[in-house]
């Protein structure tokens, strides 16, 4: 089955510096990449996804690239805000069957004031 | 547009006891899922519905979990005995239809303490 590697597990950066999360996956047949973030409290929320056709997505200050050769793909934070501290998830689609998500363990991101 | 509903918010139950947890998803959404989100980890499908018809259950403990949605809208998932490692974050999600790269939407979960 699908299987989801995320690093780091831990990020604290300066308030301005920026933030790339990275993960790899097993299947090669998976074509969707949600990243979803996830505050104190509170339910994963999606942030921005990429699918296979495209290898960069950009929203604001947040970007995602995707390497389908290699199976890996990043998330990218610039100008960090303190707002951003939170747990950070990536995930990608399994397919055949049901389409799944397999969720990578996690980021926990602090940005420093 | 209201988001998805999860009661309780928190549970505290003992070993051995029975509990149960009530989703609501977004209005017109066709498929539900419930996750399993252990501390320090990422969620885990236990189960998916499409309308009311199962899915995927392929990683739900069937010895100990159930779960149901008898009318296609509202679900409850339900542990019968509870174990230890049963404590988690029990999220519930939809999307609209289900299909491939298709956005789910995360309610905010009910955390189980099980001592």
């Amino acid at each position: 089955g699908e299987n989801v590697e995320q690093h780091p597990s831990t990020l604290s950066v300066q308030e301005g510096d920026s933030a790339v999360i990275k993960c790899t996956y097993s299947d090669s047949a998976s074509n969707y990449f949600p990243w979803y973030k996830q505050e104190l409290g509170k339910g994963p929320q999606l942030i921005i996804d990429i699918r296979s056709n495209v290898g960069e997505k950009k929203d604001q200050r947040i970007a995602v690239t995707l390497n389908k050769t290699a199976k890996h793909f990043s998330l990218h934070i610039t100008e960090t805000q303190p707002e951003d501290s939170a747990v950070y998830f990536c995930a990608a689609e399994l397919q055949g069957g049901s389409e799944k998500l397999v969720f990578g363990k996690g980021t926990k991101l602090t940005v420093n004031p | 547009e209201a988001g998805v509903a999860q009661s309780p918010r928190y549970k505290i139950i003992e070993k051995r006891q029975s509990v149960a947890f009530w989703c609501n998803p977004i209005s017109g959404h066709a498929t539900l899922y419930w996750y399993q989100q252990i501390l320090g980890q990422g969620p885990k499908l236990l189960i998916q519905f499409q309308n009311n018809g199962v899915v995927d259950d392929s990683q739900l403990p069937k010895d100990r979990f159930s779960a149901e949605r008898l009318k296609g809208v509202d679900s409850t998932l339900k542990i019968q005995p509870a174990k230890l490692e049963d404590s988690a974050v029990y999220l519930c999600a939809s999307s609209r239809q289900g299909v491939l790269q298709e956005t789910q939407y995360f309610g905010p979960g009910t955390r189980l303490l099980v001592l």
